[in-house]
């Protein structure tokens, strides 16, 4: 499977406690996306990479989220002391370096499903 | 930033029958995508089309970017279609980050 993977699929935790999640992106993207999709609403933007730089942050992230491409290939997205708000569907994304003329695939992760109980 | 906005937001239909479903956005577009979203919270891939038209068996999609709007044609419809169809874009102003719309939620009956 060439696509991009996400894991755990589905966790459950208690408030207060930290997760991470993991995106592995699909092989030579150098871009890499992570969304948060809540109940009846489309994604929203958190966090890209280029390579392992994090060049741009939602006001989404608060500070108990952090975000890492250590060598410029996998990523993980830590939240820390989460809280019931936390709960949605965490979505990876990657494309390929954007082309000359502008064109940039997203191509998406089958998502984490965070419950904070 | 770039708003995006999707109608109709609940569609249900018979099989076999055709629809279509629109996405207006508020600015110029760099890229704009078209989204299934399965029940299991997938997103598939329909189209890339930030202008023009295109067509991948029962699916077609046009973009007038000088009208800023995008249409998604689905025919001769299938219970599999069913799911939430997304319509995603990026604009100069917003760099790479894709903004998409509420979505279209689409049941088809047998």
């Amino acid at each position: 499977d060439t696509g991009v993977s996400q894991n755990p699929r589905h966790k459950i935790t208690k408030r207060g406690q930290n997760v991470t999640f993991r995106c592995d992106p699909i092989s030579e993207h150098n871009r890499l996306y992570w969304y948060r999709q809540t109940l009846g609403q489309g994604p929203e933007f958190l966090t890209y990479f280029q390579n392992e730089a994090q060049l741009e942050k939602s006001r989404l992230l608060s500070d108990r989220f952090s975000a890492e491409r250590p060598k410029g290939s996998f990523s993980t997205l830590e939240i820390q002391r989460t809280e019931q708000g936390d709960s949605a569907m965490y979505l990876c994304a990657s494309s390929p370096k954007r082309l000359a003329g502008g064109q940039e695939t997203q191509y998406f992760g089958p998502g984490t499903r965070l419950l904070v109980l | 930033g770039i708003q995006v906005e999707q109608s109709p937001p609940d569609l249900i239909l018979q099989e076999g029958a055709n629809s279509t479903l629109r996405c207006n956005f508020s600015d110029s577009v760099n890229n704009l995508q078209w989204f299934h979203q399965n029940p299991w919270g997938q997103l598939i891939n329909l189209f890339y089309i930030p202008s023009g038209t295109k067509q991948n068996g029962r699916l077609s999609a046009t973009t007038v970017a000088t009208e800023r709007y995008s249409l998604l044609y689905i025919s001769s419809s299938q219970t599999t279609d069913s799911g939430v169809y997304f319509c995603a874009v990026d604009s100069e102003t917003s760099g790479s980050r894709l903004t998409f719309g509420e979505g279209t939620q689409l049941t088809v009956n047998p």
